[in-house]
């Protein structure tokens, strides 16, 4: 099992460029997690997913979109990146909604200049 | 709102002694609570975690947490440190699909 997986690892975007970061799972898990984190404040959830279709709102939400064409993959997108998004991301997933216990990626370093 | 906090950003401990590091959640029902270790450049690892029952629990490497209702409290705990500790903890909160990370404490282990 890989787990919990994140391409790219790195990646360096000029403002107004658009990427896209993928997330995929084998472990047929049901929820995935968009993350930010930066530094002095811990995780803040972008976006997440409770099943195949299916997106919502996180906390900080604005400037990102994302997708859940498969149960296994989890896209998030960045339209027209800023430098405010230069952040680490990480994605996670979950099955069983009573143990709500969350496997991480290894985390995308991504910097907008 | 919900909110966890840990109220120390960083902490030196010397290899060997003992460990508390500090998580206090406000939330009105029995929270989730867990804790997680980030360690320099990777991804967070699930220490341990509490649901109900005991208020005493044991996660792995020789860590636990004990969680006080009075206190609004959750501290991880470990009796004796090793070098390979150091890294940046986090607590964290789940309701519902709500989930609340405190800022993290990094630890520091000196010989």
């Amino acid at each position: 099992n890989a787990g919990v997986t994140q391409t790219p690892k790195f990646r360096v975007l000029k403002t107004g460029q658009s990427m896209t970061l993928l997330c995929a799972q084998d472990m047929n898990h049901e929820y995935m997690y968009w993350y930010r984190q930066d530094p002095g404040m811990g995780l803040r959830l972008i976006h997440y997913s409770v099943g195949e279709g299916t997106t919502a709102k996180g906390e900080v939400p604005d400037g990102y979109n994302v997708s859940r064409l498969k149960k296994q993959n989890f896209l998030l997108g960045l339209e027209s990146a800023a430098p405010s998004q230069t952040s680490v991301y990480f994605c996670a997933s979950s099955d069983r909604v009573r143990d709500r216990e969350q496997f991480f990626g290894p985390g995308t370093r991504l910097t907008v200049l | 709102a919900q909110s966890v906090t840990q109220p120390d950003i960083h902490i030196t401990v010397s290899e060997g002694a003992s460990l508390e590091l500090r998580c206090n959640y406000s939330y009105g029902a029995t929270p989730y609570l867990f804790w997680y270790v980030q360690s320099p450049g990777q991804g967070l690892q699930l220490l341990l975690k509490y649901f109900s029952g005991d208020t005493l629990v044991q996660g792995i490497k020789g860590f636990e947490a004990e969680f006080k209702r009075s206190q609004s409290s959750f501290n991880l705990r470990k009796p004796s440190v090793h070098w390979s500790d150091a890294a940046e903890y986090f607590c964290v909160h789940t309701g519902g699909f709500k989930t609340i990370f405190g800022a993290g404490t990094r630890l520091f282990v000196k010989a």
